[in-house]
């Protein structure tokens, strides 16, 4: 079973706008993570943020966490072409340590 | 190249027969999980390693399903009488603590 979900499922965008992503999720995590996977590609970890963390950026990442809303968001900034591609959240349960459980992901398209 | 590496890329087998996949995670990670993926889907959980030990396995990993990992290093799933539903792309990952995973490119497994 999936423990996040991801909205909306899909996301088109030009280039040089923004994209934001939510996720949310059942039970209470040590951690949340995001990842990107590019058409039939294996998956590439973007960024992690701890159940004590509100918020982290890493380049034109942002991504905010709300434990009491069991959600969180990403957000690309000044997206590119290059950003096309399906983004999962992935969490880490609170009583399984390292074992990730997927959303079913958010497919963005980023048009020049 | 340093990263996880998976063998085959590409498997098609007919119903019935017996499949093996092989994953050599990055030297120094000492966990290592397997993932499956379905079109559309998030990666779904099927098992972890720590060393060689097999800590967790999923419930969707039946009793066609062995995997093991000899001397904590490289990791193999089996895939025994396969059926058509198992048709999926079979993700590995490892880390060096239980926090984010590197994945390898995958194994699509194909079932006729």
């Amino acid at each position: 079973s999936q423990q996040g979900e991801e909205d909306p499922q899909a996301l088109s965008i030009q280039e040089g706008e923004n994209a934001t992503m939510n996720c949310s999720y059942k039970t209470s995590i040590n951690n949340l993570q995001w990842y990107r996977q590019n058409s039939g590609r294996g998956l590439v970890h973007l960024i992690l943020i701890r159940s004590n963390e509100r918020e982290k950026h890493s380049g034109r990442l942002r991504v905010t966490l709300d434990t009491s809303k069991k959600s969180s968001s990403l957000l690309i900034t000044a997206s590119r072409a290059a950003d096309t591609a399906s983004y999962f959240c992935a969490t880490d349960a609170a009583d399984s340590w390292g074992k990730l459980q997927f959303g079913a992901g958010t497919q963005v398209v980023v048009t020049p | 190249d340093t990263g996880v590496s998976q063998d085959p890329r590409h498997k098609i087998t007919k119903r019935g027969q017996n499949v093996t996949f092989r994953c050599d995670p990055i030297s120094e990670h000492n966990r290592l999980y397997w993932y499956r993926q379905t079109l559309g889907q998030g990666p779904e959980f099927l098992t972890y390693f720590q060393n060689e030990a097999q800590l967790e396995k999923s419930r969707l990993l039946s009793d066609r399903f062995s995997a093991e990992r000899p001397k904590g290093s490289f990791s193999t799933l089996e895939i025994q009488r396969t059926e058509q539903g198992d048709s999926a792309m079979y993700l590995c990952a490892s880390s060096p603590q239980p926090y984010e995973q590197y994945f390898g490119p995958g194994t699509r497994l194909t079932v006729t």
